[in-house]
């Protein structure tokens, strides 16, 4: 089966720094994909992974652990405009498609 | 510049009516993509395409139809078998197709409601 789990919402203040957890199983993995969603507008990439470790771009990075099925996004020096919905994807290797999951909502205060 | 096209914005449905709506891309991606998601649940793939004049059902296909006549251009008809229909569309795009690791790129969306 397919599945991924990220924390529905979560809250953060201007400045903070703050990590968005995804955990997986999938019957295949062939790299994970977070992209950066505002209220009706489409989503937009904001890093992939595919090997262990972490990834920087930025105020943005991102951490893989396969044999954990883990990864998680940490965003530093909070802007009231990184006030999103952060979606964690895995490209399988069974049907190679992307699976999302539900997505964390993150709200910035001042 | 090059981008990800989706019309109409808000679209609305009448019982018993199919509605088409339309992706185009210019960035030269062979693959595109239709999703649909609803509140509080992920993307849902509904149909793919790697390559012009081929498709492939995803995971909620039913009452949903496709066409790739050309690379730039996919439109999805959402028929009057899909019962549940009101959601956000969204279109992507990426540059080789399911087997690249290649970001997908998506359009700004059609939010589709029953009249």
């Amino acid at each position: 089966g397919q599945n991924i789990d990220q924390p529905t919402e979560m809250t953060a203040t201007e400045g903070a720094i703050v990590q968005i957890n995804c955990t997986y199983q999938t019957s295949g993995f062939n790299g994970l994909f977070w992209y950066q969603q505002h209220a009706g507008e489409a989503p937009t990439f904001l890093s992939y992974n595919v090997l262990d470790g972490l990834e920087e771009k930025g105020r943005f990075s991102s951490f893989l652990s396969r044999s954990k099925g883990y990864s998680y996004l940490l965003l530093k020096e909070l802007q009231m405009k990184d006030s999103a919905s952060y979606l964690c994807a895995v490209k399988d290797t069974g049907f190679q498609k992307l699976v999302f999951g539900t997505g964390t909502r993150l709200l910035v205060s001042p | 510049d090059g981008g990800i096209t989706q019309s109409p914005k808000y679209l609305f449905r009448k019982e018993g009516q199919n509605v088409t709506l339309s992706c185009e891309q210019n960035l030269n991606h062979d693959a595109m993509y239709w999703y649909r998601q609803d509140p509080g649940q992920g993307l849902r793939l509904i149909y793919y395409s790697q390559i012009v004049n081929d498709f492939q059902k995803g995971d909620i296909a039913e009452g949903y139809s496709v066409s790739r006549e050309k690379k730039e251009s996919f439109p999805l008809t959402v028929t009057s078998a899909q019962k549940n229909p009101t959601a956000f569309y969204l279109c992507a795009s990426s540059p080789q197709g399911l087997w690249d690791n290649q970001p997908q790129h998506f359009g700004d969306g059609t939010r589709l409601s029953i009249l």
